[in-house]
């Protein structure tokens, strides 16, 4: 069965840092896995996914990730975050038809100025 | 702007009684979702509806019943609910069904219905 480890429940930066959000999953087949973003009091939005292809995946926001087959791996990472970017972030995996997103626990991150 | 449309945003109930969350999309999504989310928590899902048909139930408790009118329309039905039952519910659409070869998983969200029962 498949399953995503989120590393951190909680990340604090400065505004400008670099961000690095851990994310590690198991699974016995290729995986589709997706980076979701939810500020508060709101609903889950899409930042990237990785299906096929290119490891480096960019997303919105300036937000890339990349899929490390060796390392089971999707971290996230952006090099200068903004206040705005404050927000909790879902890590997920789905690895065949008939099944549903499995998320992580999610990490907050908190970009104080 | 989200493309899936939930209502209402805020909802109290009393344990006993009756009521109803909504969802609607347009983007002619095949696959829709009832997800339950409790603070600081992951997402988790409910029910899924594939071509308007049932096709996931996680063992949910049948005081919530979940309806399919059509393929943009999904309905959660609320009924004798409990106070541990608070949480916000999101309501996700695919573009293809869950059982589909080439489902990729990806899901659109909506902005959710937070519900307090007292």
């Amino acid at each position: 069965a498949q399953s995503v480890t989120q590393l951190g429940s909680h990340v604090s930066v400065s505004e400008g840092a670099l961000v690095l959000l851990r994310c590690n999953y198991s699974s016995s087949v290729p995986p589709y896995l997706f980076w979701y973003v939810q500020y508060p009091n709101q609903g889950l939005q899409l930042l990237l996914k990785y299906t096929t292809g290119a490891t480096l995946v960019k997303g919105i926001n300036g937000f890339e990730a990349e899929f490390n087959k060796s390392q089971t791996s999707f971290h996230l990472r952006k090099p200068s975050v903004h206040i705005s970017d404050t927000a909790e972030y879902f890590c997920a995996v789905s690895v065949r038809a008939g099944t549903a997103l499995i998320f992580g626990k999610g990490t907050t991150l908190s970009v104080s100025s | 702007d989200t493309e899936v449309t939930q209502t209402p945003k805020h909802l109290v109930m009393g344990m006993t009684n009756k009521k109803s969350l909504k969802c609607e999309q347009h983007m002619g999504h095949r696959a829709m979702y009832w997800y339950k989310q409790k603070a600081k928590k992951p997402p988790e899902l409910m029910f899924v509806y594939s071509y308007e048909k049932l096709s996931i139930n996680e063992s949910v408790p049948s005081r919530f019943s979940p309806e399919c009118p059509n393929s943009s329309l999904l309905n959660l039905h609320l009924h004798a609910l409990q106070p541990e039952d608070s949480a916000l519910y999101l309501c996700a659409s695919s573009q293809e069904a869950a059982l589909e070869a080439r489902h990729t998983g990806e899901l659109f969200f909506g902005e959710g219905s937070r519900l307090t029962v007292l």
